[in-house]
Formats: C-alpha cells, structure tokens, sequence
C-alpha cells in the first residue's frame, strides 16, 4: 500500500486566518481524497482532488473555504480559509494506490481554532 | 435515512469473546464494502475488505456481507485489549462512479475488558 506523508501533524491557529495541509504520497495515484472529521465523529469527504483538473467538493463544502491543488499524480494540498472555530477538527487525506485493495490515510492535521 | 448506520455502540467484550460489530447502508448498487479500525488520536487503519456475499476471513477477523439485506458485518475473535478502538464501516455507494469516495458510518466503540 502507499505510504502518505501529511503535515503539519497539528496546529492552533487565531480565527480569521489561513492553514495549508500538505500530503505526500510515495507513488502515483489518480485521486486524493480529503476528509474531516469533527471531535467525535466520523469521518466527512471534503472533496476529491485529481491531477490536472479542478477539485469536486462535497456539498456544504465550498472552493473558497477549502482551496485545494493538485499540481502532480504525488502531491496535494488542501487550504482552511478565514478560519473560525467550527474548522477545529482532524483533516485526512487519502488514497487509492491501484484497484479497490487499501485505501490509505495519512496521519492527519489535528486543527485548532482559538 | 444516512447511507451508511452502525450500531453506535459503546460495544463492551470480555478478553477472549467474539466482538460482532453491524453496519447497513441504503444504496443497493454498492459494491465494495470495507472496515477501518482507528484507535484515538490516530487515523484510519484498513482491516478487511470485501465484495461478494458471504465471509472473508483473515486472522481472528471475519468479515460477513448479505447484499439482499443490505448489511456488512465484522466478527473479531478472541478479543483482545488491544482491539479497542472505534471501528468504521466504509462503503462505496453505486452512484460514486469512477470518483470512488469512500462514505464512511458514524463508528462503533469496542472495548475489550481484560
């Protein structure tokens, strides 16, 4: 399975700004996939990033809030704008190595918004 | 109707029972069906996955799948300390077509008494 590199591992952030998350993948892969998931809950899809195309975002998830790129089949990032403390959560990124076999997570941004 | 229920738990297990843990989901077209297990303060694990009706096992898990009836299920056998975590049903829905986004139920809590 891929191995996904994802930092910052934390963060406490003051409200109104801005944090970018970054996820590395040891291989290629078509899709990435970001998730949140609030203190106690499971976890929600944000939004599906493939290489070389604009971002598809769930609903109640906005491409001004939550800006992400894809510049290469290794990388993406993924931005929490004008943050207030409804963003304080675990963001995950993950992906589909090849088939259906593993998808992986990276280790997640635990964030905090004071 | 969420697509994805599991019975929320906290599911308490004696060292050395069988932990059965349920999840239905709503889309009949679904086909890949998959369980996580995640300990606090860490992401996502893959444990098994499984396509086709019946079991799958591996190791002291099985995982059970009844597609007319529209539920997944995951035994762990032998229970031990170290199974207590939050375990997560994961489906595929039929309408995710390439994207392939994994949707993910709320969790159940297990936690096995020494």
């Amino acid at each position: 399975s891929a191995v996904i590199s994802q930092k910052p591992s934390r963060d406490i952030c003051q409200r109104g700004t801005s944090l970018t998350i970054q996820c590395q993948v040891d291989s290629q892969v078509t899709m990435m996939f970001w998730y949140r998931q609030q203190p106690g809950q499971s976890l929600t899809l944000i939004a599906t990033a493939n290489q070389g195309s604009e971002a598809t975002y769930e609903s109640g998830f906005v491409i001004d809030k939550f800006p992400i790129s894809r510049p290469n089949l290794t990388f993406s990032t993924l931005t929490v704008s004008n943050m207030s403390p409804e963003d304080s959560s675990i963001y995950l990124c993950s992906v589909v190595p090849g088939g259906d076999y593993g998808y992986t997570f990276g280790s997640g941004t635990r964030l905090t918004v004071v | 109707q969420k697509e994805v229920e599991q019975n929320s738990g906290p599911l308490s297990v004696p060292e050395g029972a069988i932990a059965s843990l349920n999840c239905t989901y709503s889309d009949r077209g679904s086909q890949s069906f998959f369980w996580y297990r995640q300990y606090s303060g860490k992401s996502p694990e893959l444990i098994m996955f499984i396509y086709s009706n019946g079991d799958k096992e591996d190791g002291r898990f099985t995982a059970q799948l009844n597609k007319a009836s529209q539920y997944v299920s995951l035994l762990i056998r032998d229970s031990q300390p170290s199974d207590s975590a939050t375990y997560l049903c994961a489906v595929i829905p039929g309408a995710s077509g390439s994207a392939r986004q994994l949707t993910f139920g709320s969790g159940t809590q297990l936690t096995v008494l020494p």
